[in-house]
């Protein structure tokens, strides 16, 4: 285990809705990474947080929004629910230090499933 | 912008046996972390090596280790002595070290592994 977890397990919401997913990060770390991976595919780079800031964001839309709180847990948000963000949202934490990355370690995820 | 190619979707293997899976990268970066990381059919990813370009010492993780190649812009792993237990899917990933790794993990499409008893 990674220490790092997220809530809900399973999500199913249809079209049109919005969604909040949740993530806790390892202890000690004060950065967070969200990823999309479809069924079949490998994880695709949403957008880290670094104390409480959006620091990259890959090639996702404005309706990906994302939250750091002060103890580094964070959300991801996602507006607008389309049938294509059916997928598992991945949350990795890690430590960044003097802007340097290190090892990102992951969560279990959250199946999210778009009717 | 990187690539991760991963051209072997599937390889099975007898246990006890050694494997190698293939991934290829594409960057203009000079330093830069590359990792495997292992996702089984509960589907936490879990870290299982990772190398540092600078270092051009192969990183070892007990059964686990890489071929790092950095002008070939290849990054193998070998895993020795199978076990069922290594059945998953294998992911490839690179981030490059400038920046703070805020363009996040690139990943490869993944090989799927199953180790047969």
């Amino acid at each position: 285990e990674t220490g790092v977890t997220q809530s809900p397990t399973h999500l199913i919401k249809t079209r049109g809705q919005q969604v909040t997913l949740r993530c806790s990060s390892q202890s000690g770390h004060n950065t967070v990474s969200w990823y999309q991976q479809a069924l079949g595919q490998g994880p695709q780079f949403i957008f880290q947080y670094y104390r409480e800031e959006e620091n990259g964001r890959g090639n996702f839309p404005p309706r990906f929004s994302g939250l750091q709180f002060p103890n580094y847990s964070s959300e991801l948000n996602v507006n607008a629910l389309e049938l294509d963000d059916s997928a598992l949202y991945l949350c990795a934490s890690s430590l960044a230090l003097a802007g340097a990355s290190d090892t990102q370690y992951f969560g279990p995820g959250t199946r999210l499933t778009v009717l | 912008a990187q690539t991760v190619t991963q051209s072997q979707p599937e390889m099975s293997v007898q246990e006890a046996e050694t494997v190698t899976l293939s991934c290829t990268y594409d960057t203009s970066e000079n330093n830069y972390y590359l990792f495997w990381y292992k996702q089984p059919p509960s589907r936490q990813m879990i870290l299982v090596i990772r190398q540092e370009a600078y270092k051009q010492q192969n990183a070892t993780e007990n059964r686990f280790s890489v071929n790092f190649q950095k002008a070939a812009k290849s990054f193998s792993l070998k895993i020795s002595d199978s076990q069922l237990g290594d059945t998953a899917m294998y992911f490839c990933a690179f981030i490059a070290y400038s920046g703070g790794g805020a363009d996040g993990l690139t990943f490869g499409k993944g090989t799927h592994l199953i180790i047969q008893p």
